[in-house]
């Protein structure tokens, strides 16, 4: 079955800082990616619907210059945490549309946890 | 608004059958989605169902009904791997999907 793969699983970083979550499809073209945020025990938040070639579209209460999405290709999309802060430590999870299916299941990544100190 | 109702946690006996049920509130309606989720993993997906009826894939069936909003989750035989949080998601009409919070589910032997 489709594959999408995220890295890095885990990654600790200072406040302040920048960190880069990269999400891909493996062995299939994605034009749509879906970027979420859970806290624990919580359910998935969606942050941003990704597109290929356009900008970011943005969930409401989501800081578009805080979390840059860039869907530079069909199988790559990338978050972004600029100036992260504690209270952006969460876990953050990719999707992805097979093709251009409008329905249909999501394929999700493995998740990358992140911890801000 | 959307919106979607699902039990916050379930507690059933290894072996047993155990229903979740999902109630939703959408703009809209192409189909509706189960997920499963281990704690600390991403979600895994179970089911799709767009039309009234119920859906069986081996040990988990889906059923939907449409006019009244409302799909559930059966999980027959179950094992101590099935304690997971079980996602409900409706897919709207912006073909996007609106999460309920998820039902974890406990297994006891």
């Amino acid at each position: 079955g489709a594959v999408v793969s995220q890295h890095p699983s885990w990654v600790i970083c200072k406040s302040g800082t920048s960190v880069k979550i990269e999400c891909r499809s493996l062995d299939f073209q994605a034009t749509t990616m879906f970027w979420y945020r859970q806290f624990p025990k919580q359910s998935l938040m969606l942050m941003a619907t990704s597109n290929e070639g356009s900008k970011a579209t943005y969930e409401q209460g989501v800081e578009k210059d805080k979390f840059l999405i860039n869907h530079a290709s069909l199988t790559l999309s990338t978050l972004t945490v600029t100036s992260a802060h504690p209270e952006d430590s969460s876990f953050y999870i990719c999707s992805a549309k097979l093709g251009k299916s409008d329905t249909g299941e999501l394929f999700f990544g493995e998740g990358s946890r992140l911890t801000v100190l | 608004g959307q919106n979607i109702d699902q039990p916050t946690e379930m507690t059933a006996t290894e072996g047993a059958i155990v229903q979740i049920n999902c109630t939703y509130q959408t703009s809209g309606f192409n189909g509706l989605f189960w997920y499963q989720q281990h704690a600390g993993e991403a979600p895994t997906f179970l089911s799709y169902n767009v039309l009234d009826g119920l859906e069986e894939k081996g040990r988990f069936s889906s059923f939907l009904s449409r006019s009244k909003g409302y799909s559930y989750l059966l999980l027959k035989e179950l094992q101590m791997k099935d304690s997971a949080s079980y996602l409900c998601a409706a897919m709207d009409s912006n073909y996007q999907l609106i999460w309920g919070a998820g039902t974890k589910l406990i297994i006891k032997p």
